[in-house]
C-alpha cells in the first residue's frame, strides 16, 4: 500500500533562515512525488513535483525539493525562509506504474505546519 | 479562468438532513475527486472519477454517493447527515490520463453537523 510521512506536524524557522520540511514515502515501483501548500482557508496548491531525471526539483515561490530514492525521501527545502511562506504543507504520492483502480490516486501527508517568524 | 469552483463555501445541517455539495471545473479536466480534511488526519479521498459516467470509491466512502453526468460537474451528495461528517471537502481535478498531472483544488466547503 502507498502511504507518505511527514514527521514533524511544525517547524519553526526565523525568516532569513535556511527551511527544510520533511517528507518520506511507501511505493512499490517508482513515485510521483507532489509538494502542495494550503494557506488559512484556501485550497491546496501546487508548489513542485518528481517526475524523473535530476534529483533537485525547483517550484514556485523559491522552493525546491530533493529526491532521494535509498532514503525513498523528498524534503522540501527554501534556502531564505520568508514570513509569508508561513502555512500549511503537504507531500503527495502517486504510483508512476499502475493497473487501474484506485492506484493512480494521490496519497496525502498529514501536513506540516510551517510557522516563519520575523 | 475560474478553475475548480466548489459551493456553498459554508454549511450547517442537523443531524440526519441530507445535502449536496456542488464542484464545477471549466478546465476540461477528466479525473476528478472529493477530499475531506480533518486535523491530524491529512486529506482522506472520499471518491473520484476519471471521466463521465465512471465513478470509483476511495478511503472513506461511507455516507456519500458520487455521479458524474458531464465532464464538468462532480456533485458530492451526503445521504443522512452525521456529526462525524463535520470536516472541509474540498473537490480536485486534473488532467486525468497524464498521471504526473497535478491536481487543482477548489477552496474547499466547511460543512458542521449538529
Amino acid at each position: 500500500a502507498q502511504s507518505v510521512a511527514q514527521p514533524e506536524d511544525q517547524v519553526n524557522v526565523a525568516e532569513g533562515n535556511p527551511l527544510t520540511v520533511k517528507c518520506t514515502y511507501s511505493v512499490s515501483g517508482n513515485p510521483y512525488l507532489f509538494w502542495y501548500v494550503q494557506y488559512p482557508n484556501r485550497g491546496l496548491q501546487f508548489l513542485l513535483k518528481y517526475i524523473t531525471g535530476d534529483n533537485l526539483v525547483k517550484g514556485s515561490y523559491g522552493f525546491e525539493a530533493e529526491f532521494n530514492k535509498s532514503q525513498t525521501s523528498f524534503h522540501l527545502k527554501k534556502p531564505s525562509a520568508l514570513v509569508s511562506d508561513s502555512a500549511l504543507y503537504f507531500c503527495a504520492v502517486r504510483r508512476r506504474q499502475y493497473y487501474g483502480g484506485s492506484q493512480g490516486n494521490l496519497i496525502f501527508g498529514k501536513g506540516t505546519k510551517l510557522s516563519v517568524k520575523p | 479562468n475560474a478553475g475548480v469552483t466548489q459551493t456553498p463555501k459554508f454549511q450547517v445541517l442537523k443531524t440526519g438532513q441530507s445535502m449536496t455539495l456542488q464542484c464545477a471545473q471549466d478546465m476540461n479536466h477528466e479525473y476528478m475527486s472529493w477530499y475531506r480534511q480533518d486535523p491530524g488526519m491529512g486529506l482522506r479521498l472520499i471518491h473520484y472519477s476519471v471521466g463521465a459516467g465512471i465513478t470509483d470509491q476511495g478511503e472513506v466512502p461511507n455516507g456519500y454517493n458520487v455521479s458524474r453526468s458531464t465532464t464538468e460537474d462532480f456533485p458530492l451528495r451526503l445521504l443522512s447527515a452525521a456529526p462525524s461528517q463535520t470536516s472541509v471537502y474540498f473537490c480536485a481535478s486534473s488532467l486525468g490520463t497524464s498521471y504526473n498531472s497535478p491536481l487543482h483544488f477548489g477552496n474547499g466547503t466547511r460543512l458542521t453537523v449538529t
